[in-house]
Order: structure tokens, then C-alpha cells, then sequence
């Protein structure tokens, strides 16, 4: 069974801090790995793609890889308020029947 | 930015009528996908499809059936709606035919279905 791990919160956090959010995968196999933000009644939306170890920088968010940890974090640099919302950490199956997403973790940010 | 359209965003209608919802995408994405998450929940996979003539069943058990036709027309359809089946409806494509999928899925606006 593959599965994706994350922490539901939710996670408050003051406005202007970084926000760390993680994630572990069971599926060893798993190449990708993505980070999608989700506002409340509105469809998912990719921020962040992964797919080698190490860390990966766009704009105010960072993703950080670590396949032998099993391990996927995502921080997000001076947070606003608007960064108040859901966040899927998904990973790819192996197969084809699409991605493997996480619970998500709600993140509000306090002003 | 992706171009993937669902028709219509909101649909209340009454129990026993059947319905379809419409995904389009201009990608020319092989992969299509179904999800549905009720609110605050998390998404469930309910059908996928390879691409031209194939369709699969996702994980969550649904009464729903889709088709693909067209590459860029997958279409869910509920024979006969149920108050059970109220809940948001999101389709999703990503590129890359056959295989493991590695790449990103691009997800639709949805549909908030309510069935009455």
C-alpha cells in the first residue's frame, strides 16, 4: 500500500516567520514529488516540483528531498496571510494511475 | 498555465436523474484523471484513463462511469443521482503516455454537485 504521511494541523504560524510543512512516503520507488496548495473550496494548485535530493528554491518556498529518509518538507519564506490554506504533498506511484497525495496539512497564518 | 475546463462549476439537481460532467483539456494530455473530495477531506481517485479507449477504476468504490473518446474529452456520468453522491468533482490530466506518471497532475476548476 503506498502511502503518503502528512500532519494535518493545524499549523498556525505569525506572519513573517517560515512555515515548515513535511511529509514521508512509503513507496520507496516514488521519483517525483510535488507540493499543491489548496484554498478552501477551490481545486488544487501546483507550487512546488521535486525530483532529486537536496533542496529546490522558487521564490518564498523551498522544497527539500531526501529519498533515504523517505522524507519531503516544504518552508515557505516570510509568510503571509494569503499563504493561509491546505497543502498536499503528493508523490508519484510508480504506476499510472496518477500521483499518491498526502491528507494535507492545513496552515493558517496569523497576522 | 493549464487549460483544463469543467462544465458546470455548480449543479444541484434531483435524486434519480442522471447527469454528466464535462472535462476538457488542451494539452494534449494522455492522462486524464476523476478525484472526488468532499469539503475539508481528502481527494479520492475514482477513475483514470492512458489515454484514447482506456478507462480504470480508481480506488474509491463510485457508481459513476467515464469515457474517452477524444484526448482531450474525458466525461463522468451518473446514471442515477443519489443524495450520497453530493460532493466536489475535480478532473485532473497530466503529460507523459504509458507508464509511471512523474509528472505533475493539472487539476480543473471541479464541480460542486448537490444531490437533492
Amino acid at each position: 500500500q503506498k502511502e503518503v504521511e502528512q500532519n494535518s494541523g493545524p499549523l498556525s504560524v505569525p506572519e513573517g516567520a517560515i512555515a515548515s510543512l513535511n511529509c514521508t512516503y512509503s513507496d520507496r520507488g516514488s521519483q517525483s514529488f510535488f507540493w499543491y496548495r489548496q484554498y478552501s473550496g477551490k481545486s488544487p494548485e501546483l507550487i512546488m516540483s521535486i525530483y532529486s535530493n537536496g533542496d529546490k528554491e522558487d521564490g518564498r518556498f523551498t522544497a527539500q528531498l531526501n529519498k533515504a529518509s523517505q522524507y519531503v518538507s516544504l518552508l515557505i519564506r516570510d509568510s503571509q496571510p494569503s499563504d493561509s490554506a491546505t497543502y498536499l504533498c503528493a508523490g508519484s506511484g510508480g504506476g499510472a494511475d496518477g500521483l499518491t497525495f498526502g491528507k494535507g496539512t492545513h496552515l493558517i497564518i496569523q497576522p | 498555465e493549464a487549460d483544463i475546463y469543467q462544465t458546470p462549476r455548480y449543479l444541484v439537481i434531483g435524486t434519480g436523474k442522471k447527469i454528466t460532467l464535462e472535462c476538457s483539456q488542451t494539452m494534449g494530455h494522455d492522462k486524464m484523471y476523476w478525484y472526488q473530495q468532499d469539503p475539508g477531506m481528502e481527494l479520492h481517485l475514482i477513475h483514470y484513463s492512458y489515454g484514447v479507449n482506456s478507462t480504470e477504476k480508481g480506488d474509491l468504490s463510485s457508481e459513476s462511469t467515464v469515457s474517452r473518446i477524444r484526448t482531450e474529452h474525458f466525461p463522468l456520468t451518473l446514471e442515477s443521482a443519489r443524495p450520497s453522491h453530493t460532493s466536489q468533482y475535480l478532473c485532473a490530466s497530466s503529460e507523459g503516455g504509458g507508464g509511471a506518471t512523474n509528472s505533475p497532475l493539472h487539476f480543473g476548476n471541479g464541480t460542486r454537485l448537490t444531490v437533492t
